[in-house]
């Protein structure tokens, strides 16, 4: 049964730093383009980032940009965000995705809740 | 990278058919035949209803169907079913390798 599933988040404090993982099952993460993509409560969908399945191309949103890092461990067949100098605006439930085309995502894990707050 | 349009909200009875349109630019939906639709229920993860402008994942019935002419996508739903209320996206890969997302649309099933 192919599923993903997230952890990690949490309240965190305004410009400090959080680490999300997503554990895939079921299917070989890194044959697949891998997203994360985030909800802010009651607002709609914001992608966030990419990694294709090469493991080299690697693309993020402009609000992310040089502050998430995206990443996959083979060996545990596992994705993960490195989420550094956190803001206000990055709260949101975060969801990881299976791309089975170009930005069709297929699969998506039941999402992690990243408050950030003082 | 600005989000695609959709209507805020649309509504129609069981049985009837409805079409949520998404409008973007040049630089993504007119661009590129990668539009994806999702269909997500409250508190639920998004489902994944038409890629790649039209076509649908197993499972997905056909009463639900996209095209795309220009800038614009849409998504038809035929013969609506109470259990189809819920919040529709649009995404489109877009000329700077990556992924755009509409506003949302709600759906409700009158």
């Amino acid at each position: 049964q192919v599923q993903l599933v997230e952890s990690g988040g949490g309240v965190v404090q305004p410009g400090r730093s959080l680490r999300l993982s997503c554990a895939a099952s079921g299917f070989t993460l890194s044959s697949h383009g891998m997203h994360w993509v985030r909800q802010a409560p009651g607002k709609g969908l914001e992608w966030v980032a990419d990694i294709w399945a090469d493991g080299i191309k690697i693309y993020y949103a402009d609000s992310v940009e040089g502050r998430f890092t995206i990443s996959r461990d083979k060996s545990r067949n596992t994705l993960y965000l490195q989420m550094n100098s956190l803001r206000a605006e990055d709260t949101a439930v975060y969801y990881c995705a299976r791309d089975i085309s170009y930005y069709a995502f297929d699969c998506w894990g039941q999402g992690t809740l990243v408050t950030v707050s003082s | 990278q600005s989000a695609l349009t959709q209507a805020a909200s649309v509504s129609g009875s069981p049985g009837q058919s409805i079409t949520i349109s998404c409008t973007g630019t040049s630089s993504d939906v007119g661009s590129y035949d990668y539009v994806s639709w999702y269909q997500q229920h409250p508190g639920k993860a998004p489902k994944l209803l038409i890629y790649e402008v039209n076509n649908r994942p197993s499972g997905v019935p056909v009463r639900f169907s996209g095209s795309k002419s220009g800038n614009t996508a849409s998504l038809t739903i035929s013969g609506l079913q109470a259990e189809d209320e819920a919040d529709y996206y649009c995404s489109s890969s877009t000329s700077s390798n990556t992924d755009v997302f509409g506003g949302g649309t709600k759906l409700t099933v009158l």
